[in-house]
């Protein structure tokens, strides 16, 4: 069964650095998502994607956080200059349609740890 | 208000038990519907689709009442393998999903 892949599991990194969150969505989506969710907290949108472009965004996705498809196959979440309270669990989602119509399919996550 | 409330629980129920969560959202305008369960720091999975008329699989039955803005996740005869948070999931107009808190279920034996 298609899954959605998410590297690394676990990111550890210092305040203010950079950080490249990578997932590879299933093959023939169309549509993707990058969710948050601090421990113990509910899932929060961040952003969709569709058609090399941000579709939609919440307010949490400030100046801070850029999204790419580099390529066929891989999506990345960039957080620019990472705060204590960036810490949480990042999870990518693909589906082959809009979000109306269609179910979400969620990759891991990455466990994202700002000391 | 919350786009989607969630009552948190506990539930905890013996095995066999029927259980039912419910689950209100705020926008009228909302449009598709879901429940996800998610394990212990995992990540959500779609349990199943909302349809306006309610829909069954297995022993799962969703409801959905457009106008008292309220979702319901019904679990017939509970399995061990049923305890996990179970999340309400709605979608707003435009391409993005909101989550309930959700209801943790554990399912004793």
């Amino acid at each position: 069964e298609p899954e959605v892949t998410q590297t690394p599991s676990h990111q550890v990194t210092q305040m203010g650095q950079e950080v490249i969150l990578r997932c590879v969505p299933i093959s023939n989506h169309l549509y993707f998502y990058w969710y948050r969710q601090i421990l113990g907290q509910k899932v929060e949108f961040l952003v969709s994607f569709y058609n090399n472009e941000i579709s939609e965004k919440s307010e949490i996705f400030d100046d801070q956080f850029s999204v790419e498809r580099p390529d066929g196959s891989n999506f990345t979440l960039k957080i620019r200059s990472t705060k204590l309270e960036d810490s949480a669990m990042y999870f990518c989602a693909s589906s082959d349609r809009l979000a109306v119509q269609g179910e979400q399919y969620f990759g891991p996550g990455t466990r994202l740890t700002v000391t | 208000r919350k786009e989607v409330e969630q009552d948190p629980g506990p539930f905890n129920v013996p095995e066999g038990a029927t259980v039912a969560f419910n689950c209100t959202y705020s926008n009228s305008a909302s449009q598709s519907f879901f429940w996800y369960r998610q394990d212990c720091r995992k990540e959500p999975k779609l349990l199943m689709s909302v349809y306006s008329s309610g829909n069954e699989d297995g022993r799962f039955t969703a409801q959905l009442n457009r106008a008292s803005q309220y979702i319901s996740l019904l679990i017939r005869d509970s399995k061990l393998s049923d305890s996990a948070t179970y999340l309400c999931v709605v979608n707003r107009p435009g391409n993005q999903f909101y989550f309930g808190t959700g209801t943790s279920l554990t399912v004793i034996p």
